[in-house]
C-alpha cells in the first residue's frame, strides 16, 4: 500500500519568514495531494491539494509543488503568521471516481513566534 | 464548502460500555464516508470505509466486530465502539466526499472519546 513520509515533524519560524514542509510517497499510481491544517482538537480542513497533471498550485500565502518523477511534494506558506501556527498533514491517494482513501503523512508541528 | 457534522464532540464512558458516534452530511449526499481514529500526536490513521447500503470495509488490523459501522441513508454513518476499553480512548473522525465527485474529503470536527 501507500506510505507517505513527511519532515520535519517540528518547524519553527519567526512571524513573516516562509516555511516548508515536504512528503515523499511511495505509490506511482498516487495523484491526488492534499494538503490539511489541524488545529487542537478539531478535525484537519483542507487548505491546498494538487493533482498530478501539475507540477505546481498556488493560493495567496500558500504552495505546493509536485515532483513525480522524484514522487515528493512540499508544501510552501509564505509571510507566516501566528494564526498559521498548527500541525499540517499531507496526504496522498488515487483517485477512483466516487471517492478515495487518503493515506497521511506523519504530521508536521509548525509555530510561527513573534 | 460542503459540511460534516459529528455527533457528539466528547463523550467519557465507563470500560464495558457502547458508545455511538454520528457522522451526517449536512448540504450533500455521501455514498462513501470513512471513518478515522487519531492518538495523540500522532498521524489519523483510516480504520473504515462506510458504504450506503452495503457492510463497511475495514483496514487491516481494524475489528468490525468490535467497531460497528452502519451507513443507513445517503447523509448519515454510525460508529459503534463495542465494550469499549481504555485503550480505546482516541479521536475519531470521519470525512465523506461529494457523491460522484473525485477530489476533496470533507472532514468532520472529529468526536474525543475517552473510555475510564
Amino acid at each position: 500500500g501507500e506510505n507517505v513520509e513527511q519532515h520535519p515533524s517540528t518547524l519553527s519560524v519567526q512571524e513573516g519568514d516562509s516555511a516548508v514542509i515536504k512528503c515523499t510517497y511511495s505509490d506511482s499510481a498516487s495523484n491526488y495531494f492534499p494538503w490539511y491544517k489541524q488545529e487542537l482538537g478539531k478535525g484537519p480542513q483542507l487548505i491546498i491539494d494538487i493533482r498530478s497533471n501539475v507540477g505546481e498550485k498556488k493560493d495567496q500565502r500558500i504552495a505546493v509543488t509536485l515532483n513525480k518523477t522524484a514522487k515528493h511534494f512540499s508544501l510552501h506558506i509564505t509571510e507566516t503568521q501566528p494564526e498559521d501556527s498548527a500541525v499540517y498533514f499531507c496526504a496522498a491517494s488515487i483517485l477512483t471516481g466516487g471517492g478515495n482513501k487518503l493515506t497521511f503523512g506523519t504530521g508536521t508541528q509548525l509555530k510561527v513566534e513573534l | 464548502g460542503a459540511v460534516v457534522s459529528q455527533h457528539p464532540s466528547w463523550v467519557i464512558c465507563k470500560s464495558g460500555t457502547s458508545v455511538k458516534i454520528e457522522c451526517r452530511s449536512l448540504d450533500f449526499q455521501a455514498t462513501t464516508m470513512f471513518w478515522y481514529r487519531q492518538f495523540p500526536k500522532q498521524s489519523l490513521m483510516l480504520m473504515a470505509t462506510s458504504n450506503e447500503g452495503s457492510k463497511a470495509t475495514y483496514e487491516q488490523g481494524v475489528e468490525k466486530d468490535k467497531f460497528l459501522i452502519n451507513h443507513a441513508s445517503l447523509t448519515l454513518s454510525t460508529l459503534t465502539v463495542t465494550s469499549a476499553h481504555p485503550e480505546d480512548s482516541s479521536f475519531y473522525i470521519c470525512s465523506a466526499p461529494i457523491a460522484g465527485w473525485d477530489g476533496e474529503l470533507f472532514f468532520g470536527e472529529g468526536s474525543r472519546l475517552t473510555v475510564l
